[in-house]
């Protein structure tokens, strides 16, 4: 059974990087059936898709955080990483890793797998 | 930027049936797929593909697609039913996900 795991500090200050990564576990992210993506959820509201990544490397952001956002993949260690930069209250949301189904011609499905969510605030 | 629009809440009783809208302008060329939320929760796949239900989701919930909208039917609803239900699909591109901005599905 495939699992998720995101992990990062909980408390990140106005102006600096949020760094989280997700831990992928009974499965092997080098396939080309699938993304390895991140979304997030401030508290209340809806989810916002961040962005994705291919186990080549091949990432595809959301084009509102594009210019912040980073997602890196390490397969040797089965896992990818999110970085956002300059982040502000309005970053403060759960965020979720989470399996991205890809079909023919690269295009995006669902996602099938996710993780349990992790809290982020952003405070001084 | 391109989106999908739902409605932020929809009410039903107990045993009657519930209708969720979904509207894009790419939904005729894209797939929509339907998550459920309860609190505290990630989200869980309930309808791919437009109509397709995973195996371990009850016969109750069932979607459908016409032009520019998708629609979310839960039959017979029941009061464990009560969740966020959210649309997704892309954009005319297919390599960028997009959310709808959720339903409140309240069971009275």
């Amino acid at each position: 059974q495939l699992q998720l795991q995101e992990s990062g500090p909980g408390l990140v200050k106005p102006s600096e990087t949020l760094s989280l990564t997700c831990v992928v576990s009974g499965g092997s992210m080098s396939t080309s059936s699938y993304y390895w993506a991140w979304i997030r959820q401030p508290p209340g509201k809806g989810l916002e898709w961040l962005g994705n990544i291919y186990y080549s490397g091949t990432t595809y952001y959301n084009p509102s955080l594009k210019s912040r956002l980073t997602i890196s993949v390490d397969t040797s260690r089965n896992q990818f990483s999110l970085k956002l930069n300059s982040v502000t209250a309005a970053d403060t949301a759960v965020y979720y890793c989470a399996r991205l189904v890809r079909a023919a011609r690269g295009h995006t499905q669902d996602f099938d797998y996710w993780g349990q969510g992790t809290l982020v605030i952003v405070s001084s | 930027s391109y989106g999908l629009t739902q409605p932020p809440s929809v009410s039903v009783s107990p045993g009657q049936t519930a209708r969720i809208t979904c509207s894009g302008d790419a939904l005729p060329n894209q797939y929509s797929y339907w998550y459920q939320q309860k609190p505290g929760q990630a989200p869980i796949l309930v309808i791919y593909k437009d109509t397709e239900r995973p195996s371990r989701i009850p016969e109750r919930f069932s979607g459908s697609s016409a032009r520019t909208t998708v629609t979310l039917t839960i039959s017979e609803v029941q009061a464990e039913d009560e969740a966020d239900y959210y649309c997704q699909s892309a954009d005319s591109s297919g390599t960028s996900v997009v959310f709808g901005g959720g339903t409140k599905l309240t069971v009275l």
